[in-house]
């Protein structure tokens, strides 16, 4: 049984440039969660996805975007990058109604 | 809205020996999840165990039990007989029951470093 999957696994882009991030929920999950981990912190809320909507979102300003397709898998989607949006992005699944939610091994953003 | 508050940046323990890390929480719902996940040097968060609200029998996982203490808000993980492999971070996190409006979101203390000491 497949875990969530993220890709890449790094990522190295410059400010001002924009970059898309993937993940694949564990087998049997509907939604997808995506949180931003910077180093030393504790991971914050970006948005959630369920029934290819954005259902919650965190206070992340609007150059946070996402998507969620009909397999459930979905993207994450910054433009105009800061140096401040480098950390590591991590994608949780679960289902719509259950209360555990499992982790990608998330992908490592560094802007320049 | 809701925080938790992780007040041991960093721990150690000797392996063999049982550790303690403390974690409080600030919420006016009386129904809702705790959970600690772990994040070794590999960064992916693993859930280590679980705790309903609604349930007064702490949970146990082999070797991490919790101490749940609703009316003081507090969520402590214990790990007995530490092992090498149990070096890394521990994060605590809450989440809401679910109801259609309210926010699904995990919400994580600032985590504790925990060193395993051969």
């Amino acid at each position: 049984d497949a875990g969530v999957t993220q890709s890449p696994t790094h990522l190295i882009k410059t400010r001002g440039q924009q970059v898309t991030l993937r993940c694949s929920p564990k087998s049997g999950h509907d939604t997808v969660s995506w949180y931003q981990q910077a180093l030393g912190q504790g991971p914050q809320f970006i948005f959630q996805y369920y029934e290819e909507e954005e259902r919650q979102r965190g206070n992340f300003p609007d150059r946070f975007s996402g998507h969620q397709f009909p397999n459930y898998s979905s993207e994450l989607n910054v433009n105009a990058l800061l140096l401040g949006d480098s950390a590591l992005y991590l994608c949780a699944s679960s289902t719509r109604t259950g209360y555990t939610q499992y982790f990608g091994p998330g992908t490592r953003l560094t802007v320049l | 809205a809701q925080t938790v508050t992780q007040s041991q940046p960093e721990m150690s323990v000797q392996e063999a020996e049982t550790v303690t890390l403390s974690c409080t929480y600030d919420t006016s719902e009386s129904d809702y999840y705790l959970f600690w996940y772990k994040q070794p040097p590999s960064r992916q968060m693993i859930l280590v165990i679980r705790q309903e609200a609604y349930k007064q029998q702490n949970a146990t996982e082999n070797r991490f039990s919790v101490n749940f203490q609703k009316a003081a808000k507090s969520f402590s993980l214990k790990i007995s007989d530490s092992q090498l492999g149990d070096a890394a971070m521990y994060f605590c996190a809450y989440r809401s029951v679910f109801t259609a409006r309210r926010a699904q979101k995990l919400v994580f203390g600032q985590g504790t470093r925990l060193t395993i000491n051969p």
